[in-house]
Order: structure tokens, then sequence, then C-alpha cells
């Protein structure tokens, strides 16, 4: 059974900043892996999809990555803003879709 | 057309009611998705469609009935709920099964 990990759980950080935040996962047999972000009762926004084959992807100030030997994945967040305070989530597809606990990223003015 | 919608916003019901979720899509996909989400949890996979058939039912209870009339449209039926199942039913397309997944903004269910 694929297993998610999102660490940290919530994370507060200034204006500008610059941020990764972690997803591990024990099967790598995947299909591909996305992230989300979530706003407080909404739906979720697709950030980024890398495919089983790709090692990173990029949309503007946020780069991807995949690391299918280590169970792992990042989400690079450049010159954070306050608009960026939302839930993280990645997403493993892999015959069905698992979703990470999150991540809670504040972003202070 | 790029989004995905669900009607209605805001249901509550109570639990001998009868009522339905609505998910609408115009973008060509033909994966639909339903998806349950309680609060500060993430999304758990109720049903999965592909084009049109019934691919996967994770145990879901038969309270819940989903229903794909065509490749456009998905609808959840819902019948008897209990109030444990009141949560976010957020569905959810992809152009086939496990492409990149696009949400709807979800429908917020009350059962009393």
């Amino acid at each position: 059974k694929q297993e998610v990990t999102q660490i940290p759980a919530a994370l507060s950080v200034p204006e500008g900043e610059n941020l990764v935040l972690n997803c591990s996962f024990t099967d790598s047999a995947i299909y591909n892996l996305q992230w989300f972000r979530q706003d407080p009762g909404k739906g979720l926004t697709s950030l980024l999809l890398i495919q089983s084959s790709q090692r990173e992807q990029t949309s503007g100030r946020l780069n991807a990555s995949l690391d299918k030997s280590s169970g792992r994945s990042t989400l690079y967040i450049a010159a954070s803003q306050p608009g960026d305070s939302a839930t993280y989530l990645c997403a493993l597809n892999a015959g069905k879709s698992t979703f990470g606990d999150g991540t809670t990223l504040t972003v202070k003015p | 057309d790029t989004e995905v919608t669900q009607t209605p916003k805001h249901l509550v019901m109570g639990m001998t009611n009868k009522k339905s979720l609505k998910c609408e899509q115009h973008m060509g996909h033909r994966a639909m998705y339903w998806y349950k989400q309680k609060a500060k949890k993430p999304p758990e996979l109720m049903f999965v469609y592909s084009y049109e058939k019934l691919s996967i039912n994770e145990s879901v209870p038969s309270r819940f009935s989903p229903e794909c009339p065509n490749s456009s449209l998905l609808n959840l039926h819902l019948h008897a709920l209990q109030p444990e199942d009141s949560a976010l039913y957020l569905c959810a397309s992809s152009p086939l099964v496990y492409n990149e997944q696009f949400f709807g903004p979800g429908t917020r269910l009350t059962v009393l």
C-alpha cells in the first residue's frame, strides 16, 4: 500500500524567503506525481505534474523535483509572497491517487 | 471552457433524504473522479469513471451511488446518509485516467 508523507505539517516564513516542501512515498511504481494547493474550504488547484520519467518541472516561481529511487519529491517556492499562503498537497498516481496530508504554509508580510 | 463545475456549493440534508451532487466538465476529459475530504485531512478517492464506465470503487458504502450519464457529467446520488458523511465532496477530471487531474470547487455537505 502506498504511503505518502509530507514534512513539515506546517511552515511559517517571512515574505521573500525561498522555501522547500517535502513529499516522501513508499512505492516508486507510479505514473506521475502532482502538486496542488488548496485554500481553506476550496477545491484543489493543480500546480505541477511530474511524469514518472521526468526529474523536474518548473512553472514561474515553482520548481518540483522527483527522485523515485529515494521516494522523494520536493516543491521549491522562490521569493514567497503572502498570496502563497495555503495548504500544499502532493498526490501519487499509481493505479489510484494517494495524497499526502499536506503542508500548511503561512507567508507573513 | 477549462474548468470543472460542481453544484450545489452547499447542501444540508437529513438522514432520510435523497439528494444528488452534480459535476460537469467541457474539456473533453474521459476520466472523472469523486473524492471525499474531511476537515484538515487529504482527499480520499471514492470512485473513478473512465469512458463513462466505473473503473474504481474504493469500497464506498452503497448509500453513495455514482452515475456518469455522459462524458461531461458525473453525479453522486446520496441516500440515507449518516452525520459522519458530512464533508467536502470534490469532483475531478483528467484527459485519461491518472493524467493531470483538475478539481472542481467542491460541495460542502452537512448531514443532520
